[in-house]
């Protein structure tokens, strides 16, 4: 079964301080999709980035980061030069392929238990 | 374009009543998924709907019941209420997560209190 594992309950730092979310994962499938969503205090789960398991190129969106890595079967997440508005609960998620190659369904998206991120001014 | 919109926004429910919540995806997706949010739990996936047909379940009793209508709008109905279920209940919208597994865009949720 997949599992996703982020270890960090909260982290909390000062504004301008760069920040790593840790994301550790597991499944048996060789095709997957990773994802990470922010979680404001409004409650919507705000996309921020998705991979598929064949592309292991880190990408950098502005002051975000992400480093993914199938040997270790990690993607984290790095926010430079972190904001107060960065503050939010973050998750990482997996989804298997199944449901596009196998007509088995879909199980959703298994998500990590979060890391609450608080960026003090 | 207009995002997922849950209705209502808070509800709340005594032990034993039945809860229906509702679900509008975004206009042309054909897929919804919901999710329960809880301290203890974190998110755990229910179920998804594709063109009004129940594709998949999560691991959860059968008084959580759902249903998609033809214009791709879901309703979720949990019967019996137990305490438990007080829950942030998210639903996310997809054109198909079969074909694009990336697509998945989330309503604000309905907050269920069970009392």
């Amino acid at each position: 079964a997949q599992k996703v594992t982020q270890a960090q309950t909260e982290i909390s730092v000062v504004e301008k301080e760069d920040v790593t979310l840790d994301c550790v994962y597991e499944t048996r499938d060789t095709t997957y999709y990773l994802f990470w969503y922010k979680q404001p205090p409004s409650g919507e789960l705000v996309f921020l980035i998705r991979r598929n398991s064949f592309d292991e190129q880190n990408e950098i969106s502005g002051r975000y980061s992400w480093n993914f890595q199938k040997s270790t079967s990690s993607f984290n997440f790095t926010i430079t030069a972190s904001q107060v508005v960065d503050s939010a609960v973050y998750f990482c998620a997996l989804s298997e392929s199944k449901g596009m190659y196998s007509g088995g369904g879909a199980d959703g998206l298994t998500f990590g238990k979060g890391t609450h991120l608080i960026i003090q001014p | 374009k207009a995002g997922v919109t849950q209705t209502p926004r808070y509800l709340i429910k005594t032990r034993g009543q039945q809860v229906t919540l509702s679900c509008s995806p975004i206009s042309g997706h054909r897929s919804v998924s919901w999710y329960q949010q809880t301290p203890g739990q974190g998110l755990q996936f229910l179920f998804e709907y594709f063109s009004e047909t129940q594709r998949n379940k999560g691991n959860f009793p059968g008084r959580f019941s759902g249903r998609q209508f033809s214009n791709s709008r879901s309703e979720m109905n949990v019967s019996t209420l137990e305490l438990g279920d007080s829950a942030l209940y998210l639903c996310a919208s997809s054109l198909d997560p079969r074909q694009n597994p990336y697509g998945y865009t989330f309503g604000s949720g309905t907050r269920l209190t069970v009392v």
